[in-house]
């Protein structure tokens, strides 16, 4: 299956929102509820933040949040901190997994 | 607190087998609730999943990849393992383990591993 698209890069001031996008098909995204988000930063392992479109594990702030519309999920941050500067990569299951090229985000 | 630990050698001679251990701590690989996943980052790009293993020993692969993996389980050593055979400079990369709730998402993942492929 071919990787889920997300946008390159996209950036924010701080207190600023931004969202993310990561498309996909019917096959993954759109015929799915487990879309999963996942925070990177440099040199270190994927961190979990959103499940099943929008679930927050426990420790991650309601800054975060996660939608879906059709073969599109969303990851939105609002309240834009320095911290939350990082590559951002989406994941749906698709009998297998897929994931997005991967989203860095900048906080201005 | 489940933790994760990749292991294994981090060069590797191209048309040679990569192998990789990954060892859990914190809690029971034979938990069936879970499965247990290895994923790759080539150096300054995105991750792909590999495959994974049940503790029973079942094993789903990437398509792309099934013909070169092997992943096994020592549930009495409370480790998974990996083997990528034929291995090229396009293998090269970070290799992860992580814990993965079956079908749903991946919420612990090891450290990860560099494994550069090059004679």
């Amino acid at each position: 299956q071919s990787a889920l698209t997300q946008p390159r890069s996209v950036s924010g001031s701080p207190g600023q929102s931004v969202t993310i996008s990561c498309t996909g098909t019917s096959s993954d995204v759109g015929g799915y509820n487990y879309v999963s988000w996942y925070q990177q930063h440099p040199g270190k392992a994927p961190k979990l933040m959103i499940y099943d479109v929008s679930k927050r594990p426990s420790g991650v702030p309601d800054r975060f949040s996660g939608s879906k519309s059709g073969n599109t999920a969303s990851l939105t941050i609002s309240g834009l901190q320095a911290e939350d500067e990082a590559d951002y990569y989406c994941c749906s299951y698709a009998g297998s997994w897929v994931f997005g090229g991967g989203t860095k985000l900048t906080v201005l | 607190q489940v933790q994760l630990q990749e292991s294994g050698p981090g060069l590797v001679k191209p048309s040679q087998t990569l192998s990789l251990t990954c060892t859990v701590s914190g809690g029971s690989i034979s938990s069936g609730d879970y499965y247990w996943s290895w994923i790759r980052q080539p150096p300054g790009k995105g991750l792909e999943w590999i495959g994974y293993i049940y503790y029973s020993g079942s094993t789903y692969y990437n398509p792309s990849l099934k013909s070169r993996v092997t992943i096994s389980v020592d549930t009495s050593k409370n480790q998974f393992s990996l083997k990528l055979s034929s291995v090229t400079a396009a293998d090269t990369a970070v290799y992860y383990c992580a814990r993965e709730l079956g079908g749903d998402y991946f919420d612990y993942w090891g450290q990860g591993t560099l494994v550069t492929v090059s004679s």
